[in-house]
């Protein structure tokens, strides 16, 4: 079963800087990994997503690898802004029925 | 616009009582979803249905009940054997190889 794992749980950070959150899964054999966005009391936005066969995505100041051999993937963030505080929410699905597990979340604080 | 709707945001109930959350999605996917998120923890899979008419337990399925009549609807029922019911509740849609799209979530007070 796929286990997904998000370092660190918390980040506090001032405005400007680049940061990377991290996340680890048990199951090599994964179909594709997202990563999210949660804002307090709202549902999670998809911010990007990476196919099994892909190394990396972007979007504007977001870029996330996906490193299947060594179980990990990486959302870096550029020049961190205020409004990019939020709880960042990584799954990956595994072949087959494709069941996203959800890691726990990094909690994010950027402070101007 | 195409998306989840979730409702209501907010619902209290009293203990013993069965509650029923709505989900209903516009984007023709298959597979639909149903989490549960408590303080702390990750979302926990508790129902899934990848076709109409077929759904299938997660992790955390007991006292809870689903049904998947139409493609547009997957409601959620929390029924008075969920020991600790009261939790954030959030609802997905999504096909294989595409984002996972969610629902606002409702907020689930039993007392």
């Amino acid at each position: 079963k796929q286990e997904v794992t998000q370092i660190p749980a918390a980040l506090s950070v001032p405005e400007g800087e680049n940061l990377v959150l991290n996340c680890s899964f048990t199951d090599s054999a994964i179909y594709n990994l997202q990563w999210f966005r949660q804002d307090p009391g709202k549902g999670l936005t998809s911010l990007l997503l990476i196919q099994s066969s892909q190394r990396e995505q972007t979007s504007g100041r977001l870029n996330a690898s996906l490193d299947k051999s060594s179980g990990r993937s990486t959302l870096y963030i550029a020049a961190s802004q205020p409004g990019d505080s939020a709880t960042y929410l990584c799954a990956g699905g595994t072949g087959g029925s494709y069941i996203p597990t959800f890691g726990r979340g990094t909690s994010l604080i950027v402070h101007p | 616009d195409g998306g989840i709707t979730q409702s209501p945001k907010y619902l209290f109930r009293k203990e013993g009582q069965n509650v029923t959350l709505s989900c209903e999605q516009n984007l023709n996917h298959d597979a639909m979803y149903w989490y549960r998120q408590d303080p702390g923890q990750g979302l926990r899979l508790i129902y899934y249905s990848q076709i109409v008419n077929d759904f299938q337990k997660g992790d955390i399925a007991e006292g809870y009940s689903v049904s998947r009549e139409k493609k547009e609807s997957f409601p959620l029922t929390v029924t008075s054997a969920q020991k600790n019911p009261t939790a954030f509740y959030l609802c997905a849609s999504g096909d294989r190889g595409s984002p996972l799209h969610f629902g606002n979530g409702t907020r689930l007070t039993v007392t």
